[in-house]
């Protein structure tokens, strides 16, 4: 099985460009997180997929971040315009569906490292 | 935000058990403690999780004491490939699913 893939792996760009991270979650995953870790920090929340319904996006740092995830598979996340202290490591997870009470383990992609010059 | 609480190095010799403690004096009765480590700049990777009872798989065993105040993931025999950042992970039950990594705990097995 698959693991949950992302794409780039690694991005270079210019202050003031626009970028857009892939991530492919294990298939049939419904839900599907976004995390990043900037320069020196712990790695920090962004938002979370159920679907391809924004359940919380309380993490998204502000308003040129916007995530996406049409038909409820892969998400893409854009950054426009990117500034420099967008530049970190950002990671996808996703995980089955799961009942109140549960566990949810959250399966990682290996992340894509961005960049801004 | 964590709500854990992790030394924040150890070091353990190569083919020993290495013990990595972690502390959540307020955990909620339903919420579990999940084990992830990062290899150098990979993603997190899932080790193990429990909620009461002890675990263990493949990678590793999570002792869970009887308050769950605190818990303990053994690593049985330590490979060099096991130096990497653990965290241990207690999700805020009720402010969404997200996970607070925190610092963790840089495990350095030495040869």
């Amino acid at each position: 099985e698959a693991g949950v893939t992302q794409f780039p792996s690694h991005s270079v760009i210019e202050k003031g460009q626009t970028v857009t991270l892939r991530c492919d979650p294990i298939s049939g995953h419904d839900n599907l997180y976004w995390y990043r870790r900037v320069m020196g920090k712990e790695i920090k929340f962004l938002l979370h997929f159920v679907k391809e319904s924004k359940q919380d996006e309380s993490g998204m740092p502000n308003n040129r971040f916007l995530a996406e995830r049409t038909g409820g598979t892969y998400s893409t996340l854009k950054v426009q315009p990117a500034e420099l202290e967008d530049s970190g490591v950002y990671f996808c997870a996703s995980s089955p569906l799961f009942g109140q009470g549960s566990a949810d383990t959250q399966y990682f992609g290996p992340g894509t490292r961005l960049t801004v010059l | 935000d964590a709500k854990t609480t992790q030394p924040p190095s150890m070091d353990c010799a190569e083919g020993r058990a290495a013990n990595l403690p972690c502390n959540h004096s307020t955990i909620s009765g339903n919420e579990y403690v999940y084990w992830y480590r990062q290899i150098h700049s990979q993603g997190p990777q899932y080790i193990i999780h429990g909620l009461k009872n002890n675990e263990t798989n493949e990678m590793a065993s999570l002792i869970i004491t009887e308050d769950r105040k605190s818990s303990t993931l053994i690593l049985p025999h330590a490979t060099l490939r096991d130096t990497a950042v653990y965290y241990c992970i207690v999700r805020v039950s009720n402010t969404g699913n997200q996970f607070y990594f925190g610092t963790g705990t840089s495990l350095t097995v030495i040869p």
